[in-house]
């Protein structure tokens, strides 16, 4: 099993539709970072959350980390086709210099 | 903005082929890793360096090396490619800390 846990692991959302992905662990999150892959292409930084109860957002993409530092939701609004992709939670879980990954979330925007 | 540049987006090699990829970072960062991706596997972590010409072997090293001669750059080497290492191979870097990673624009490897 992996330490960090994405769901759901793919999402088809018609365009214009809200969305949430969830980045979930046993262990504390000293830091939680959300990356986003266009298929075929390296991954691209998109926001990173220490705090607990840490909101950030970037335009329409909006991140979370809970009170207990153990949780992170990712929150789309108004889905576009430019979103489809794949988003991936990485973490500092207190393995050193080392980040974990979860294993990656598929989204599909329906135009 | 730090960069990490990956020298092949595309690379076709026939089995028992000695194949190098080549990762360099210009933001002296201490720490480089290699992952490949598979669809189901998320990120595997191949090896990691933390400093110069030290390497450290990550959960999947079996069939690949590394070369970490300077600072700026990380080198994966398959010593003889076999078509299980068909496979999309990302370079990250990052100086450490509560900094994450920058990685790549990622290397699609295939060999037939």
């Amino acid at each position: 099993s992996q330490e960090l846990e994405q769901s759901p692991q793919s999402l088809i959302v018609q365009e214009g539709k809200n969305l949430t992905i969830n980045c979930t662990s046993s262990k504390t999150l000293y830091g939680l970072y959300w990356y986003k892959q266009k298929y075929g292409e390296g991954l691209i930084f998109l926001m990173m959350l220490q705090k607990g109860g840490e909101e950030k957002s970037h335009e329409k993409i909006t991140a979370k980390l809970d009170e207990k530092k153990q949780q992170s939701s990712l929150h789309i609004t108004a889905s576009q086709p430019s979103h489809a992709g794949i988003y991936l939670c990485g973490a500092d879980i207190g393995a050193g210099n080392m980040l974990t990954f979860g294993g990656g979330t598929r989204l599909m925007v329906k135009p | 903005d730090v960069k990490v540049t990956q020298s092949s987006r595309y690379l076709v090699k026939r089995t028992g082929e000695k194949v190098f990829l080549e990762c360099v970072q210009d933001m002296d960062h201490e720490n480089m890793f290699w992952y490949r991706q598979d669809p189901g596997l998320g990120l595997r972590l191949i090896y990691f360096s933390y400093d110069v010409k030290m390497k450290e072997k990550g959960d999947i090293p079996e069939g690949y090396s590394v070369s970490r001669e300077k600072k700026e750059r990380f080198s994966l080497i398959l010593e003889s490619a076999s078509t299980n290492q068909t496979s999309m191979y990302l370079c990250a870097s990052s100086p450490g800390g509560n900094y994450g990673y920058t990685f790549g624009s990622g290397t699609r490897l295939t060999v037939v």
